[in-house]
């Protein structure tokens, strides 16, 4: 258990709908990574928070949007979904610069 | 930008003998590399890094890494694989440009057969 809670497990929706995909670091960790995982693409950086401030873009879709709340948990917004958005989408976190980061069980997004 | 390449979609291994996953790298600066495995229906696990210091890098279960600058490769080995190891694996990179996020390979699955 790496500590890092992601919630919904599984969600099916259809195109055009809008998600929001939810992430509790491990206690303590300030920076959080969201990630998308798809069979075509690999794992993507998203997005990166800390503290509560938006601190690094990847390669993120504009009708993709995070933020990072004062609990320190996060949550990843998805909107005008399309059929491309299905995929597996993990939050990652880590307490400082020694690299690793500790990742959750992931969201796997379903859209028909 | 900081990047890793997997050349091997799958390797394929028999219980007992040595097991290596291949890792080459392209970073300007020091490279901070890992190595990450992925079970199925699961999240990525950290296995090992490479910061500074030794060339071989022990990690968990029994896997190790071994930095090579001049071949700019970081190969993931393990002495004895189980087939308990069948996974998907990871070899990734850090990004001090991208908040220090982890740029990943495309991985490689393991299959390990008795």
């Amino acid at each position: 258990d790496s500590g890092v809670t992601q919630t919904p497990k599984h969600l099916i929706t259809a195109t055009g709908q809008r998600v929001t995909l939810r992430c509790s670091p491990r206690s303590g960790d300030l920076s959080v990574y969201w990630y998308q995982q798809s069979l075509d693409q690999g794992l993507q950086f998203l997005i990166q928070y800390y503290n509560g401030e938006e601190r690094a873009k990847g390669n993120i879709l504009e009708r993709f949007s995070a933020q990072q709340f004062p609990d320190l948990h996060s949550e990843l917004n998805l909107s005008s979904l399309e059929l491309g958005d299905s995929a597996l989408y993990f939050c990652a976190s880590t307490a400082g610069n020694t690299g690793e980061l500790f990742f959750g069980e992931g969201s796997r997004l379903t859209v028909l | 930008a900081q990047s890793v390449a997997q050349p091997e979609d799958q390797v394929n291994v028999a219980e007992g003998n040595p097991l290596t996953v291949k890792c080459t790298y392209s970073v300007s600066g020091n490279p901070y590399l890992f190595w990450y495995v992925q079970y199925p229906n699961r999240g990525l696990q950290f296995l090992l890094k490479y910061i500074t210091g030794d060339n071989l890098v022990k990690g968990s279960y029994g896997f190790e890494a071994e930095f090579n600058k001049s071949q700019t490769s970081f190969h993931l080995k393990k002495p004895s694989a189980l087939v308990s190891d069948s996974a998907l694996y990871f070899c990734a990179v850090r990004d001090p440009n991208s908040g220090y996020a982890l740029n990943f390979g495309k991985g490689t699955s393991l299959l390990v057969t008795p």
